[in-house]
């Protein structure tokens, strides 16, 4: 079962911050939040993880509250080539090692004009 | 730099047929999996590799085998295809070990099975 919950579908106005949630209430000590999003069928594409601090990269902010059972992606000025499905992921580490991501269904992120 | 690379992009099986769906990467990860992607439900994932020799299974696994021979090639069999299977592929990979561990997909494969 996917451990995140995030809405299906959002609007934002071009040249705005778009602020995408998720929910993740049952994440434990170990698990990471990534954030990927698949633009119209393509291959899903990275745009940030974290595990309890607030990380930044060119592409987007991840706010992660400090219970860490939400968080929030952020793209601070939304462009009409950000509109795809963004997926908020868990890693789950199992007892060898092994990395896993629990892929939900993802919020589609409308950018319009 | 190619990143990584499925073929083909698209393919028609009739039912019982076999086929293999290649994956090769150039940036020397040793991680790679499969995942499958349908209508209404989030990528899962079919199997997975942490090295040459090493495979696992993941969430479905079943109809499906996997081989790793080298690290840069991951090819994805089905023994015998069924309409179930009918579905996109990604292939996808990442460095073992650190934080950084995102993962690069391939453009994916459009499996239509009759």
């Amino acid at each position: 079962d996917a451990k995140t919950t995030q809405p299906p579908s959002m609007d934002c106005a071009e040249g705005r911050a778009a602020n995408l949630p998720c929910n993740h209430s049952t994440i434990s000590g170990n698990e990471y939040v990534y954030w990927y999003r698949q633009i119209h069928s393509q291959g899903p594409q990275y745009i940030i993880h974290g595990l309890k601090n607030n990380e930044t990269n060119e592409m987007a902010s991840l706010i992660i509250t400090e219970d860490r059972k939400s968080s929030t992606l952020i793209l601070p000025h939304a462009t009409l080539r950000d509109t795809a499905v963004y997926y908020c992921i868990v890693r789950v580490v199992n007892a060898g090692n092994n990395r896993k991501l629990i892929w939900g269904l993802g919020t589609s992120l409308a950018v319009n004009p | 730099n190619a990143g990584v690379t499925q073929t083909p992009k698209f393919q028609v099986l009739k039912t019982g047929q076999s086929m293999t769906l290649q994956c090769a990467q150039d940036m020397n990860h040793e991680y790679m999996s499969w995942y499958r992607q349908d209508p209404g439900m989030g990528l899962r994932l079919i199997h997975y590799s942490v090295g040459a020799g090493i495979t696992d299974q993941g969430e479905v696994p079943n109809g499906y085998n996997v081989s790793r021979s080298t690290t840069e090639d991951f090819p994805l069999r089905l023994l015998s295809a069924a309409p179930s299977q009918t579905s996109v592929y990604f292939c996808a990979s990442s460095r073992t070990g650190g934080r950084n561990e995102k993962l690069f997909f391939g453009s994916g494969t459009q499996l239509s099975v009759l």
